[in-house]
């Protein structure tokens, strides 16, 4: 079965304090994995997708990288309005346009 | 460029009573989503239609569960006989072709 987890849970940041978020995956095939952002009583936003291991997106603050386990959510100097949930989701092979989604990191920047 | 429309924005049904999401996905979109956010829970996939297809029901239950998107009109997620369970966010989206979803801002449904 299609597994998609992230870490960590909750993360709690100073404003300007740089960190990076976790989403491991186990597939049969990877086609596709993506990010979006959530903000509370809001839909998932759109940020990202990843095709193969060794690709970087970068849009602003954020850079999001895979590997063939794992992919990383980079925020560099994030400010109060980084604050969100952070999903993350995979398309896999046969699965057609269906998305695995993890449970979320829940970010909060501070002043 | 309107996004995806979803409405209700909040609905709350009795048990036994019937359930009614509707969903406008955006201008030039021909594929609709349907996923089910629970609390502390992620995402899960329910069911992906294009004009007047299902192309993929694999995470709708099996009972009181229908999805339809006409030729006319917005796609509807239908719930019969709501129980309390059946509480939870319903979100729709919409892509051109692939799954570079675009999400709408959900119907949260609550069953007393």
């Amino acid at each position: 079965e299609d597994q998609v987890t992230q870490s960590p849970e909750a993360l709690r940041l100073q404003e300007g304090e740089s960190s990076s978020l976790n989403c491991s995956y186990t597939v049969s095939g990877l086609r596709g994995l993506f990010w979006y952002r959530q903000d509370p009583g809001k839909g998932p936003e759109f940020l990202f997708t990843l095709y193969s291991a060794g690709e970087e997106k970068e849009k602003e603050r954020l850079k999001a990288t895979l590997t063939k386990k794992e992919s990383f959510l980079h925020i560099t100097a994030p400010k109060p309005e980084d604050s969100a949930t952070y999903l993350c989701a995979v398309q896999v092979t046969g699965g057609g346009n269906k998305l695995t989604f993890g449970t979320g990191t829940q970010l909060k920047v501070e002043l | 460029n309107a996004g995806v429309m979803q409405n209700p924005r909040h609905l709350v049904r009795r048990r036994g009573q019937e359930a009614r999401l509707r969903c406008s996905p955006m201008k030039g979109h021909s594929h609709v989503y349907w996923y089910r956010q629970l609390p502390e829970e992620g995402l899960k996939f329910m069911v992906y239609l294009q004009k007047e297809n299902i192309i993929d029901e694999s995470g709708m239950p099996k009972e009181r569960f229908s999805a339809e998107f006409p030729k006319e009109g917005p796609s509807i997620l239908r719930i019969q006989q709501v129980v309390r369970g059946d509480s939870a966010a319903y979100f729709c989206a919409s892509s051109r072709d692939g799954p570079g979803y675009t999400f709408g801002s959900g119907t949260r449904l609550t069953v007393v």
